[in-house]
């Protein structure tokens, strides 16, 4: 299994333009969402989904629309990029254990807007 | 949502053991504790989770006091490889209520 592969690595944006950062998982996980992390500061939440056809915002989410069409892929659309969008962002997938959920990342996109 | 505190930084010695704290004094009941580890550049990836009793896994051990206000996750024996930043996170039953803070960063000197 390859897990939660995160393309591209890297990217540089001007302010204004657009772009998709993608996001595939094999582990036929119900459950993926996108995370940010910003210099010195933990993970923070952007948009989750539980399902196939099933999205929901998190803790962050302007900016930044997901879609759902596959368990396997799940899409971060950025609409016009700004400065405070710089940062380093995170794809996770996980399953139900018992009452826990178990998160698989992948190994991040670090986006520039300047 | 609970709230963790863990300290900024820590270090330990290769191959000694490491005791690494998070206070979570606002606990509920039914929150799960976890832990994930972030390797430098890397996606975090989960270490272990416990409830109420003392769980060990292959990476870790996690100790939960008796009133559940913190808990200690125990690396028997350090590596370099286990130079990370580490999370004690409270899971409040809700797949979006998981909150990762500023975690642990632990340095591991030769």
């Amino acid at each position: 299994n390859a897990g939660v592969t995160q393309t591209p690595k890297f990217q540089v944006l001007k302010t204004g333009q657009s772009m998709t950062l993608q996001c595939a998982q094999d582990m036929n996980h119900e459950y993926m969402s996108w995370y940010r992390q910003d210099p010195g500061m933990g993970l923070r939440l952007i948009h989750y989904s539980v399902g196939a056809g099933i999205t929901d915002q998190g803790e962050v989410p302007n900016g930044y629309n997901v879609s759902r069409s596959t368990t396997e892929d799940f899409p971060l659309r950025l609409l016009s990029a700004a400065p405070s969008q710089t940062s380093v962002y995170f794809c996770a997938s996980s399953y139900l254990q018992g009452a826990v959920y178990e998160q698989y990342f992948g190994p991040g996109t670090r986006l520039t807007v300047t | 949502d609970a709230k963790t505190t863990q300290p900024n930084s820590m270090e330990s010695n290769e191959e000694e053991p490491v005791h690494l704290p998070c206070n979570h004094s606002t606990i509920s009941g039914t929150d799960y504790i976890h832990w994930y580890r972030q390797l430098p550049s890397q996606g975090p990836e989960y270490v272990i989770h416990g409830l109420t009793s003392n769980v060990n896994n292959r990476m870790a051990s996690l100790a939960i006091a008796e009133d559940r206000k913190s808990s200690t996750l125990i690396l028997h024996r350090a590596t370099l490889r286990d130079a990370a930043v580490y999370y004690c996170i409270l899971d409040s039953g809700g797949y979006q209520k998981v909150t990762f803070g500023t975690g642990t960063k632990l340095q591991v000197i030769p």
